[in-house]
């Protein structure tokens, strides 16, 4: 069973880099999938941020790529997101997740982590 | 972008009901949609994708269908574990999610 487990600040001060951590158990992330981000809010909804494959691929949200990276450290079987600068508008609960191969669907999701931005 | 949009908001229904969702997308998916289930505090699972598939270890009561612009979820007999809230995603074109639909006790 693949887990998924996000870590990180849970308070980021606006116009700072929002940086996550994901931790992947019991499965490599150097196998055939994605990885990915997506966060939630209450007026947004699900918002899908970027997925990676071994960092051969990334995709980014258009409307956030200018102020986003992904990276992969297969050592550690970790992925992370770094957003920034960042303002209130991206206080959410953010999930990573595993994204298949073919046919962009999230089968595992972690449980997610609250992010807030003040100052 | 392509903008999607769930009905109802809000569903009010009972043990034992058939239920169903309307996800519409602003233009064609094909069938590349996907439903998911989130109950209050978890993170959302994965109920069908490919507009019609369900995934391994969902119930069968749950269904989908459609193509291009307009699909469903139907849930052929609501259980207690269903009142949660349900997504659809598209990912013909990056990905977008609808709004939600919260299935509530009536």
């Amino acid at each position: 069973q693949v887990q998924l487990q996000e870590s990180g600040p849970g308070l980021v001060k606006p116009s700072e880099t929002l940086s996550l951590t994901c931790t992947v158990s019991d499965y490599s992330i150097s196998s055939d999938y994605y990885w990915g981000w997506i966060r939630q809010t209450p007026g947004k909804g699900l918002e899908w941020i970027a997925s990676t494959y071994r960092s051969e691929i990334t995709f980014y949200n258009p409307s956030l790529k200018s102020r986003l990276s992904m990276s992969v450290d297969t050592s550690k079987n970790q992925f992370s997101l770094n957003l920034g600068p960042v303002t209130a508008a991206d206080t959410a609960i953010y999930h990573c997740a595993r994204r298949r191969m073919s046919g962009s669907v999230f089968d595992y999701w972690g449980p997610g982590i609250l992010v807030t931005v003040s100052s | 972008d392509i903008q999607m949009t769930q009905s109802p908001s809000t569903l009010s229904a009972s043990v034992g009901d058939r239920v169903t969702i309307t996800c519409r997308a602003s233009r064609s998916l094909g069938v590349w949609l996907a439903w998911y289930q989130q109950r209050p505090g978890k993170a959302p699972e994965l109920l069908i994708y490919d507009a019609s598939i369900l995934e391994a270890g969902v119930p069968s009561r749950f269904s989908g269908s459609g193509s291009g612009t307009e699909f469903t979820l139907t849930i052929s007999s609501l259980q207690p574990d269903d009142f949660a809230t349900y997504y659809c995603q598209q990912y013909s074109d990056y990905s977008t999610f609808g709004q939600g639909t919260r299935v509530e006790i009536k």
